[in-house]
């Protein structure tokens, strides 16, 4: 299994440029969340779904788009890159539905917006 | 209103000795869970243990404890003789079985000295 997979590993966008963040999963997990880590700042929910066709705002949630098609995929799409958006982005999925399903957490997609 | 809270930014410890890292949260959901990840300076999640809010006994895995205490609704990571190793950012998260949505705390970063 490889677990958590996000692409592209680095990415760097100038403002206004739109792209998609990927993440993928082999687990039939049907919980799938995305987070961005800022400093000082933890990580923040931006999106989340609970199943294919499901999905729902977390904290953070302008700026960003998701979808769900298929319970592997869980792209996450930038419209319109800004400064603000500059951030590690991590993908995530668990069993979801039941106490003690924990996340497993993707590499990270580190975003720099100039 | 933040949900979970960790207030400790930094902490330094001597290796060996025992250490606790606070945690309280704010939830009016019944059921719900608790987890710890660790970030080492690598960046990847490292999920650490998990206490349901239904579970009686404090959870447990190897060097690590969860002090949950619910009427406080603390749930504080206890890791017992330190190690190097542990130095890291520490994480506190909660998921509301209500919407499954899982929220994290800004962190502790805990310092191990040697």
């Amino acid at each position: 299994n490889a677990g958590v997979t996000q692409t592209p590993k680095f990415q760097v966008l100038k403002t206004g440029q739109s792209m998609t963040l990927q993440c993928a999963q082999d687990m039939n997990h049907e919980y799938m969340s995305w987070y961005r880590q800022d400093p000082g700042m933890g990580l923040r929910l931006i999106h989340y779904s609970v199943g294919a066709g499901i999905t729902d705002q977390g904290e953070v949630p302008n700026g960003y788009n998701v979808s769900r098609s298929t319970t592997e995929d869980f792209p996450l799409r930038l419209l319109s890159a800004a400064p603000s958006q500059t951030s590690v982005y991590f993908c995530a999925s668990s069993g979801g539905g039941q106490q003690g399903e924990t996340q497993y957490f993707g590499p990270g997609t580190r975003l720099l917006v100039l | 209103a933040q949900k979970i809270t960790q207030t400790q930014p930094g902490m330094f410890v001597q290796e060996k000795e025992a250490v606790t890292l606070d945690c309280t949260y704010d939830t009016s959901d019944p059921s719900y869970g608790l987890f710890w990840y660790k970030q080492p300076s690598s960046g990847e999640m490292i999920f650490l243990i998990y206490q349901g809010s239904y579970d009686q006994q404090n959870a447990t895995e190897g060097r690590y404890s969860l002090n949950f205490q619910k009427a406080r609704k603390s749930a504080n990571l206890v890791i017992s003789a330190s190690q190097l190793g542990d130095s890291a950012m520490y994480f506190c998260a909660m998921r509301e079985n209500r919407d499954d949505k899982i929220i994290f705390g800004k962190g502790t970063r805990l310092h191990i000295l040697p």
